[in-house]
């Protein structure tokens, strides 16, 4: 079946470590999103990309970083500048041709900075 | 300020209809969007309307659309324990490429 898999779905790390989380889709969507969620704050969208090999800053894309080398894959760098890193992160896609904006999620990444 | 406004929380009895609200701030909105999400998953597009649109009913989910006041409510008729979930409200327009702009999520409790 089509969808969006995120790896890991929890993640420790210690402070001033860099960590990847990884965001495949086989749904053949031009656009993907990365998204982090903390307790009654929503969704804040972190980075974005439309194509591959281009990507831009979302709301809150300090301290994060991303590549988009194929249509396939969206991987999410936490750095060691992300000041509070601890949050659920959520990657998301959408359809090119889209007439609706649907976007579709994966099931979400939780990241504790130990 | 927040573009989606939304409160937090909202409880109500198994079998009652649950009414969830939001607002929102841009006029140009396009499309508006329902998206649950269960614990600890993702979220999933409940239904949309478009901006042209008064009303839209998909089978227990009822969403009205209020354009001069920029409100959107999204009923559940014979709410379940399975319907207890976070509910976003969430707007987009095409000229900003589709993004959804997001509330901060409903948090529906079904008590038994």
């Amino acid at each position: 079946d089509g969808g969006i898999t995120q790896s890991p779905k929890y993640l420790f790390r210690k402070e001033g470590q860099n960590v990847t989380l990884s965001c495949e889709q086989n749904l053949n969507h031009d656009a993907m999103y990365w998204y982090r969620q903390d307790p009654g704050q929503g969704l804040r969208l972190i980075y974005y990309s439309q194509i591959v090999n281009d990507f831009q800053k979302g709301d809150i894309a300090e301290g994060y970083s991303v590549s988009r080398e194929k249509k396939e894959s969206f991987p999410l760098t936490v750095t060691s500048a992300q000041k509070n890193p601890t949050a659920f992160y959520l990657c998301a896609s959408m359809r090119g041709q889209t007439n609706t904006g649907e976007l579709f999620f994966g099931e979400g990444s939780r990241l504790t900075v130990l | 300020g927040e573009d989606v406004e939304q409160s937090l929380f909202l409880s109500v009895r198994e079998g009652d209809s649950s009414v969830i609200n939001c607002t929102y701030t841009d006029s140009s909105s396009t499309y508006l969007y329902w998206y649950k999400q269960e614990p600890g998953a993702g979220l999933q597009l409940l239904t949309y309307i478009f901006s042209n649109m008064d009303m839209k009913q998909d089978q227990r989910l009822t969403v009205l659309l209020n354009k001069k006041d920029k409100h959107l409510s999204l009923r559940i008729a014979d709410t379940q324990t399975g319907d207890s979930a976070i509910y976003f409200c969430a707007e987009s327009t095409p000229g900003g490429s589709y993004i959804p702009t997001f509330g901060r999520g409903t948090s529906l409790i079904v008590h038994p």
